[in-house]
Formats: C-alpha cells, sequence, structure tokens
C-alpha cells in the first residue's frame, strides 16, 4: 500500500457540471501525477505536480484544471464536463524522478 | 515524444506455460517500469528495472537500455496471471512522466 487515496471511487455526472476529483498522498512524495485511461489508448498524462503550487500540463490537459495547496493532496478539476471526458482517471506518486512510481485505485467518471 | 509498443497486443495462455512480453521504445530512457492491471482495475507494480534482470518469484524482467526494448517473462502461469500488462518508461526530461504503451492483454485458461 503507498498510501494513496482517490476519491471519489465512482461518480456520475451531468454534461456541463463542474467535477473535483482528489488524489490524497500519507507518503509526503513531492511528484503527483493524473493520468486517464481509455480503450485502445492506454494511460495518459493530463497535468503533473512537482512541488506545492508547481504544476504543468501532460499530453491530454485540455479542460482540465489541477491545484497543489499542501504536499498531500492534487486536485483535478473539470470545469464544465463533457461527454469525452468520461474515463477512468488514475493518480500517482512518485518520491523523486529516479523512483518508483505508485498508482491509486482509480477513479471512473461518467458524463451523461 | 517517447513512442512504446508493446508485443503481443493479445496472449492467451494455458495455465502453467510460460510466455515473454516484449516492450520496444523509440528513445534512450531513464528507468522503466512494469505494471500488472488485474480484473478490478488496480495498476499494481511489478518491476523498476531501468537496466539488466531482476526477477520476483515466477516473474522476470530485462532491460536493455542501449538497444530500447524491455522483456517481461512469465513462467509456470496461472488464472491470476491474468489481465493487462503496460511497459512505462520514463523519458528522459525532468518530469517523471511515465509513458505508456497499449498494452499486453493476457488471458490464462485453467
Amino acid at each position: 500500500d503507498a498510501g494513496i487515496t482517490q476519491s471519489p471511487r465512482h461518480k456520475v455526472t451531468e454534461t456541463g457540471t463542474p467535477v473535483t476529483l482528489r488524489c490524497h498522498q500519507t507518503e509526503n512524495h513531492r511528484y503527483m501525477y493524473w493520468y486517464r485511461q481509455d480503450p485502445g489508448h492506454g494511460l495518459r498524462l493530463i497535468h503533473y505536480s512537482y512541488g506545492v503550487k508547481d504544476t504543468d500540463k501532460g499530453e491530454v490537459s485540455d479542460g482540465y484544471s489541477v491545484s497543489r495547496s499542501k504536499t498531500e493532496d492534487f486536485l483535478l478539476t473539470l470545469e464544465s464536463a463533457t461527454s469525452s471526458q468520461t474515463s477512468v482517471y488514475f493518480c500517482a506518486i512518485r518520491i523523486q524522478l529516479n523512483t518508483e512510481a505508485f498508482f491509486g485505485q482509480g477513479t471512473r467518471l461518467t458524463v451523461v | 515524444g517517447i513512442q512504446v509498443e508493446q508485443s503481443p497486443p493479445d496472449l492467451i495462455l494455458q495455465e502453467g506455460a510460460n510466455s515473454t512480453l516484449r516492450c520496444n521504445f523509440s528513445d534512450s530512457v531513464n528507468n522503466l517500469q512494469w505494471f500488472h492491471q488485474n480484473p478490478w482495475g488496480q495498476l499494481i507494480n511489478l518491476f523498476y528495472i531501468p537496466s539488466g534482470t531482476k526477477q520476483n518469484g515466477r516473474l522476470s524482467a530485462t532491460t536493455v537500455a542501449t538497444e530500447r526494448y524491455s522483456l517481461l517473462y512469465i513462467s509456470s502461469s496461472q488464472t491470476t496471471d491474468s489481465g493487462v500488462y503496460f511497459c512505462a518508461p520514463h523519458g528522459s526530461s525532468n518530469t517523471g512522466k511515465l509513458i505508456f504503451g497499449q498494452g499486453t492483454t493476457l488471458q490464462v485458461k485453467p
């Protein structure tokens, strides 16, 4: 257990509503990542953080924003959810660059 | 960016058989991880292996970074080995992000 908790685990929301997913870690890891997993695409990076208030975009960042106001929490926000954002979202943590990354259990989001 | 290709895309084995999964990547990498995604969707760490060979029970992995590939060996397969196996190199950038291949879907039949 790498001490990662994602919440909620499942969510159904309506198109156009805002949604926030939370990733919480108890390991004091510096690096945190949000990925999405879709059939036929594997896992793709949305945003990542390399410290408190330090974040940057990944390859599929459009429509998403993130915040990290404290080490243990990394929030992913969909400002106005669309059906194309229906996916499974995974959070990952890494203590330093050349160390192993660990993943949370995922959040299944359905936008109807 | 780095391209990752895994083969085969799908594999069906009889329980007890051995198999080799391959991961090719297009550029130099600092490190590489193998994951198993079980049927419940959980991503389980198998190996962190930037180079060389590691073994963990019935599983072993070899990465030859200079030739840009990694192999995952599964011996005496069991039904619990079923799922998707992902190779994820970490590029040489300073982000630590993992680049995932499409995965190999393994089904082990009893």
